[in-house]
């Protein structure tokens, strides 16, 4: 079964970059039609999907954050990470990680998702 | 801004049936917008539930379905448990590569 899980600096400074890294288990990142998705969601509030990347490095991002966005993969480490620039206390929240299936012939579906992780923006 | 709608609240009782809506500013929604269901409990990750519509994942429940109903995407819990009291978001998919969730219907079952 596929796992995967979040890791990275829980404060970030206002101003700096917040980095993240999620660790795919159970399968090979780079294998099969998926893209791997970062989502987050502020305490109490609904949750916003950042972006994703293919397994070829192709990405695409929610325009409302296009502009301080990267989402990059390591497939030697089975790995895919998040970097959000600028950051302010509205990027505080719990970010997931999630695979999104991608078949052939059908419609894209999400299916696993990480157990998530509270970045927290204060000086 | 496309906005995603679902109903802020919804009360039921232990055995009964709920249905949970989702509708999409732009528009009726249709199989094309990919409707994707979640549960989230408190202080968990969301769980996927549904799928293109009305597909069940493995390890779904059979007493959750998934329909398009009135130009919105529906989720009907029949036989509602206790154990089902959660968030619940949708999420429809925009042609451009966008997906964008509902701001979550809380399920209480009282």
């Amino acid at each position: 079964q596929v796992q995967l899980q979040e890791s990275g600096p829980g404060l970030v400074k206002p101003s700096q970059t917040l980095s993240l890294t999620c660790t795919v288990s159970g399968g090979s990142i780079s294998s099969g039609s998926y893209y791997w998705s970062w989502i987050r969601q502020p305490a109490g509030k609904g949750l916003e999907w950042i972006g994703r990347i293919y397994t070829s490095g192709s990405t695409n991002y929610n325009p409302s954050l296009k502009s301080r966005v990267t989402i990059s993969v390591d497939t030697s480490k089975n790995q895919f990470s998040l970097k959000l620039s600028s950051v302010t206390a509205a990027d505080t929240a719990v970010y997931y990680c999630a695979r999104e299936v991608a078949p052939a012939m059908a419609t894209n579906y999400f299916d696993y998702w990480g157990q998530g992780t509270l970045v927290t923006v204060s000086s | 801004q496309t906005v995603v709608t679902q109903e802020p609240s919804l009360t039921v009782s232990p055995g009964g049936t709920v249905t949970l809506t989702c509708a999409s500013s732009t528009g009726a929604v249709t199989s094309g917008y990919y409707p994707n269901w979640f549960q989230q409990k408190p202080g968990q990750a969301p769980r996927a539930l549904i799928y293109s519509t009305s597909n069940k994942h493995s390890w779904t429940p059979a007493r959750f379905s998934g329909s398009l109903l009135g130009g919105k995407a529906a989720l009907t819990l029949s036989g509602v448990q206790p154990e089902d009291e959660a968030e619940y978001y949708c999420l429809l998919y925009y042609g451009g590569a966008l997906w964008v969730f509902g701001g979550g219907t809380k399920l209480t079952v009282l």
